[in-house]
């Protein structure tokens, strides 16, 4: 099935540096998302991708969508304590569903 | 702010209680959906609407009961629970229900509920 796996599950990094995280499925999507998640809340959008190969900026924040439709990545650069947080890739493949990853629990230490 | 209110924020309910989750979005969306997170696991689509009518019932058991009134309100019905439907249940809103740009879904903030 349209199953995302996710990672990696978490990092723990210093303020300032890089970070990457992906998500990859054996199945094709047709819309890729990026959302993140503070405590207590619920995801929040950040990046939308349309189109195999898009490249798209959010900010700090840069997504791809894979060319074979099967992955997409999220960078951060120079990331901030505020970027503390899940980050949630999503994968829709029909006008209804939407499969989420299980997400990546970012650390910043200042 | 995204514009999807839930209440209550947090429930504790026994099993044999009868309880409602509620979702207001203000955005003028058409699609609204009920999503269930637990911990370490990916989120769960449990239902669609769309124009008030379900288009979407992924295999949830029949103690969660969805109402869709208009397309600003969203009901989870809840009776008779388990200890493992313990999760925060979150609400989202789309302009619609397709894969174009601009269909993206706002989620509210949740609704931790907990059964004992």
């Amino acid at each position: 099935g349209q199953q995302l796996n996710q990672s990696p599950q978490s990092m723990f990094i210093q303020e300032g540096e890089d970070v990457s995280m992906n998500c990859t499925s054996s199945s094709i999507f047709n819309t890729w998302l990026w959302y993140k998640q503070d405590p207590g809340e619920g995801p929040v959008l950040l990046i939308a991708l349309y189109k195999a190969g898009e490249l798209t900026s959010n900010g700090r924040l840069t997504a791809q969508f894979g060319i074979t439709r099967k992955d997409s990545f999220l960078n951060i650069s120079a990331s901030i304590p505020s970027d503390v947080g899940i980050y949630f890739c999503a994968g829709r493949y029909n006008n209804n569903d939407m499969r989420f990853g299980a997400g990546t629990r970012l650390t910043v230490k200042p | 702010e995204t514009g999807v209110t839930q209440t209550p924020r947090h429930l504790v309910m026994g099993m044999t209680n009868k309880k409602s989750l509620k979702c207001e979005q203000h955005l003028g969306h058409n699609a609204m959906y009920w999503y269930k997170q637990s911990a370490k696991k990916p989120l769960e689509l449990m239902f669609v609407y769309s124009l008030e009518e379900r288009v979407e019932n992924n295999s949830v058991p029949s103690r969660f009961s969805p109402e869709c009134p208009n397309s600003s309100h969203l009901f989870l019905h809840l009776h008779t629970l388990q200890p493992e439907d313990s999760a925060l249940y979150l609400c989202a809103s789309s302009q619609g229900i397709g894969l174009a740009g601009g269909y993206e879904q706002y989620f509210g903030p949740g609704t931790r509920l907990t059964v004992t």
